[in-house]
């Protein structure tokens, strides 16, 4: 079946522009995740939609970020006023509600590759 | 707060020997231990996960886990390296409470086999 898909790919932006990315998670998964990869930094845990609860928002490094999932599937990450250090992939993941409550595997999207000129 | 520890950046091991990368965790109560592997320009992919049960679990492509409580650590391990297990491997970890699934990750550690 469809894994989890991203848009765009690849997004080159200007310093001071907004951005969205697109994340569309597997169909009857609850769980949706964003990360940002940076060279050396490992996977970095930006935010986390789970059902109809409120989103774990404790990750996103400055209000300029924020993100929306809409009808419990399709989310969008939005980067406001970008900065030349929010260059990275973000990645997206979802996943079933795990059993006992805790999390079950994550599948993760191709990524979006973010550069800020 | 949670966190997992990677210590090494890079391993490098020959093919057909033995290969483990390390893997420490810091979590409030008993974790979920997750293990992804990211090949070259692909995506994270799961290869196993420690929840409860036997210490030792096995996932994909022949490699496996050892959980220690007591050392709070999850190394990952494949009796025999292949060139193809070159990758970035990433150890993650959640607490075990009911409802709350945040996932931190480690920084991530580079498998170089070498032939």
């Amino acid at each position: 079946g469809a894994g989890v898909s991203q848009s765009p790919s690849n997004k080159v932006t200007e310093k001071g522009k907004d951005v969205e990315l697109r994340c569309d998670p597997i169909s009857g998964h609850t769980a949706l995740y964003w990360y940002r990869q940076s060279l050396g930094q490992g996977l970095e845990f930006l935010i986390y939609f789970q059902g109809n609860s409120a989103p774990d928002k404790s990750g996103l490094p400055s209000d300029r970020f924020s993100a929306e999932r809409t009808g419990g599937s399709v989310s969008t990450l939005t980067i406001q006023r970008t900065q030349q250090e929010d260059s990275a992939v973000y990645l997206c993941a979802s996943s079933l509600a795990g059993t006992s409550g805790g999390p079950d595997t994550q599948y993760f999207g191709p990524g979006t590759r973010l550069t800020v000129l | 707060a949670q966190s997992v520890a990677q210590p090494e950046d890079q391993v490098n091991v020959a093919e057909g020997n033995p290969l483990t990368v390390k893997c420490t965790y810091s979590v409030s109560g008993n974790p979920y231990l997750f293990w992804y592997v990211q090949y070259p320009n692909r995506g994270l992919q799961f290869l196993l996960k420690y929840i409860t049960g036997d210490n030792l679990v096995k996932g994909s492509y022949g490699f496996e886990a050892e959980f220690n409580k007591s050392q709070t650590s999850f190394h990952l391990k494949k009796p025999s390296a292949l060139v193809s297990d070159s990758a970035l491997y990433f150890c993650a970890v959640s607490p075990l409470s009911g409802g709350y699934q945040k996932v931190t990750f480690g920084i991530g550690t580079k498998l170089q086999v070498i032939p």
